[in-house]
């Protein structure tokens, strides 16, 4: 099956600072990819979704500004979670999909704001 | 926004019991999927069925589809310490460029 990289798969960062999340598809091209968010003990809640070539598309309630997404090639988008906060910290799944096929998850990156 | 409901909210079971969880959505789709999650990790792909079909097996799984009800089942049958873990449905709208909208998952403990 299709393989989506995420990197890092931890982090922690200090209250203010940028962190740079990637999401990769390892042996497809990826037209769309899609950034989720999810807190301890709830469910995936989709944030964005990452056209290549073009502005990502938010879900209402997500700031653009704070998460901003780049997706640059057919093969990574990269979602930057600016001036992060305590309540930022989640856990942070992406996923590609190829038209017409399943789509596929990356393994997560846990992003933890002190 | 999340596409629907899944009851229960939590499961416990002894080991060997049978599991059933429960997911209602919204809008009508092209497929529904079931995924695992434990605790702290990433995803796992568990089946996929489609809106034309009624009834899939995988191993011990066994899901079930009903569109006019706009509902599906998952049962695990004879379960495991090892099957503990969140469940989530997830609709897919249409084989296009959309996302999968999850349900909120049921949490199952499987007691040993």
């Amino acid at each position: 099956g299709a393989v989506v990289s995420q990197h890092p798969s931890r982090v922690i960062c200090k209250s203010g600072t940028s962190v740079k999340i990637e999401c990769r598809s390892l042996d497809f091209q990826a037209t769309t990819m899609f950034w989720y968010r999810q807190f301890p003990k709830q469910s995936l809640m989709l944030m964005a979704t990452s056209n290549e070539g073009s502005k990502a598309t938010y879900e209402q309630g997500v700031e653009k500004d704070k998460f901003l997404i780049n997706h640059a090639s057919l093969t990574l988008s990269t979602l930057t979670v600016t001036s992060a906060h305590p309540e930022d910290s989640s856990f942070y799944i992406c996923s590609a999909r190829r038209r017409g096929d399943e789509q596929y998850f990356g393994p997560g990156t846990r992003l933890t704001v002190t | 926004s999340q596409q629907g409901e899944e009851d229960p909210q939590a499961l416990s079971i002894q080991e060997g019991e049978n599991a059933t969880m429960n997911c209602s959505y919204k809008t009508s789709i092209n497929n529904l999927q079931w995924y695992r999650q434990n605790s702290g990790r990433g995803l796992v792909h568990l089946i996929l069925i489609r809106s034309n079909e009624r009834e899939k097996h995988s191993g011990r799984l066994r899901v079930t589809l009903d569109t006019s009800k706009k509902s599906s089942s998952l049962l695990i049958t004879a379960s495991r310490a090892a099957d503990t873990a969140s469940y989530f449905c997830a609709t897919d709208p249409n084989s296009g460029n959309t996302p999968l909208v999850f349900g909120k998952g049921t949490r199952l403990s499987v007691i040993a």
